[in-house]
């Protein structure tokens, strides 16, 4: 079946513009994660989405950063006003949870990221 | 949230069995522990979970202590495809009050000829 797409895999954008960047979870997962990852370092948490419940905002790293999800399906992170240190590989992964999954805890399903350059 | 603690990197030789150990001592009841692999330009996947003991697919094998408050991934006779970063993972995401789970910084495995 159909991974997690995002889009576009890139933009390069001036400093001081709005991006806005898509992802498309794998259809029926109710979780839904953002992170980001600049070069050579590790993934660093954003924003979590869990079914209807109120996004966890707390790795969002300033009010420039903000995500919406429609539907329970469809998510798109916004960034305003971007700035040379937002340059970085964004990458969203989706997940079932709840109680279905009443021996293990979810698995990640991520997608191929959007590399962000910032000039 | 549980954390964990890695090292950095790690390097072998191609044939060689690789363990790398994760850190976390705050590990709760209902945690899981899974273990993710990144490539380069990739999105990290999945590789193993567990609970406690010892977990074994066709890519590796997971060894949990009694304790839990570490766990040991086991690559065994890697190659230099098995380059990679290695993210331990710790968390419950099972029922109506499922909570995040967060990466760490992973460790940086080098594989030569």
């Amino acid at each position: 079946g159909a991974g997690v797409s995002q889009s576009p895999s890139n933009k390069v954008t001036e400093k001081g513009k709005d991006v806005e960047l898509r992802c498309d979870p794998i259809s029926g997962h109710t979780a839904l994660y953002w992170y980001r990852q600049s070069l050579g370092q590790g993934l660093e948490f954003l924003i979590y989405f869990q079914g209807n419940s109120a996004p966890d905002k707390s790795g969002l790293p300033s009010d420039r950063f903000s995500a919406e999800r429609t539907g329970g399906s469809v998510s798109t992170l916004t960034i305003q006003r971007t700035q040379q240190e937002d340059s970085a590989v964004y990458l969203c992964a989706s997940s079932t949870t709840g109680l279905a999954l009443r021996r293990s805890a979810d698995t990640q399903y991520f997608g191929p990221g959007t590399r962000l350059t910032v000039l | 949230l549980a954390k964990t603690t890695q090292p950095i990197s790690m390097d072998s030789y191609e044939g060689q069995e690789v363990n790398i150990t994760c850190s976390h001592n705050n590990i709760a009841t209902n945690d899981y522990i899974t273990w993710y692999q990144q490539f380069p330009s990739q999105g990290p996947r999945f590789i193993i979970q567990g609970y406690k003991t010892k977990v074994t697919n066709e890519v590796a094998s997971l060894f949990i202590p009694a304790d839990r408050k570490s766990s040991t991934l086991s690559l065994p006779r890697v190659s230099l495809s098995d380059t990679a970063v290695y993210y331990c993972l710790v968390g419950d995401s099972r029922g109506s009050s499922a909570s995040k789970i967060i990466f760490g910084s992973g460790t940086r495995l080098s594989i030569r000829p």
